[in-house]
């Protein structure tokens, strides 16, 4: 497995305001994934974008995956005070194991 | 999808004791993994739980200072031995399925005296 590194390192918004974050990664991959932490608590899986995949939707959240760039984008619209939490992507590969990189603190202001 | 119980949420121990910590998955899993998130970190694998053999250690981990058991498919234990203050973190145990994707426990907030 090898470990996505996400950009920023924090974000702040304000509730209602979008939220983009970035994720490269260096060599190909199956899939890649992105999970949310609230708070020290465990990681709940957001959605996995397949590698012959470019855009995928889920709820308030759009995933971009370039695989010509080895980056992909998290897109939150219309952000609520609940998506406060740190974001992590995950690039896969060949195995079933998954690497965590320091993630993007999000913010969201009342 | 999979529902991980974890158990205990949290603890404080003794510095040389030991902490063993359940994860419980409510559906068959293909794989189990244990992680450390020491404090403001992100998450660290430490070893793949398999079933009925040893589990799969990570660079930096070992058997002696990590045990794990998986008896069968939907549960597994992590003790941490001859705990020290460095050894304060969150633990977490996920379940895998054919899919990649990994379903989480709430974690094991450790404190060491």
């Amino acid at each position: 497995s090898q470990q996505g590194e996400e950009d920023p390192q924090a974000l702040s918004i304000q509730e209602g305001e979008n939220a983009t974050m970035n994720c490269s990664y260096k060599t190909s991959i199956n899939n890649l994934q992105w999970y949310r932490q609230n708070s020290g608590r465990g990681l709940v899986h957001l959605i996995l974008i397949r590698s012959n995949e470019r855009e995928k939707h889920s709820g308030r959240l759009r995933v971009t995956l370039d695989t010509s760039k080895k980056s992909s984008s998290l897109l939150i619209t219309a952000s609520r005070a609940a998506d406060t939490a740190s974001y992590f992507c995950a690039p896969c590969s060949n195995d079933y194991k998954l690497s965590f990189g320091a993630g993007t603190t999000v913010t969201v202001r009342a | 999808s999979a529902v991980i119980s974890q158990k205990p949420s949290r603890d404080i121990c003794q510095r040389g004791t030991s902490l063993t910590i359940q994860c419980q998955v409510d559906s068959q899993v293909t794989m189990m993994f244990w992680y450390r998130q020491q404090p403001g970190q992100s998450l660290t694998l430490i070893a793949t739980a398999n079933q009925g053999s040893e589990a799969t250690y990570e660079s930096g981990f070992v058997i002696d200072k990590f045990p794990i058991s998986r008896p069968n498919l939907t549960f597994s234990t992590l003790t941490v031995s001859n705990l020290s203050p460095e050894d304060s973190s969150i633990y977490l145990c996920s379940g895998g399925t054919g899919t990649n994707i990994q379903y989480f426990g709430a974690g094991t907030r450790l404190s060491v005296l």
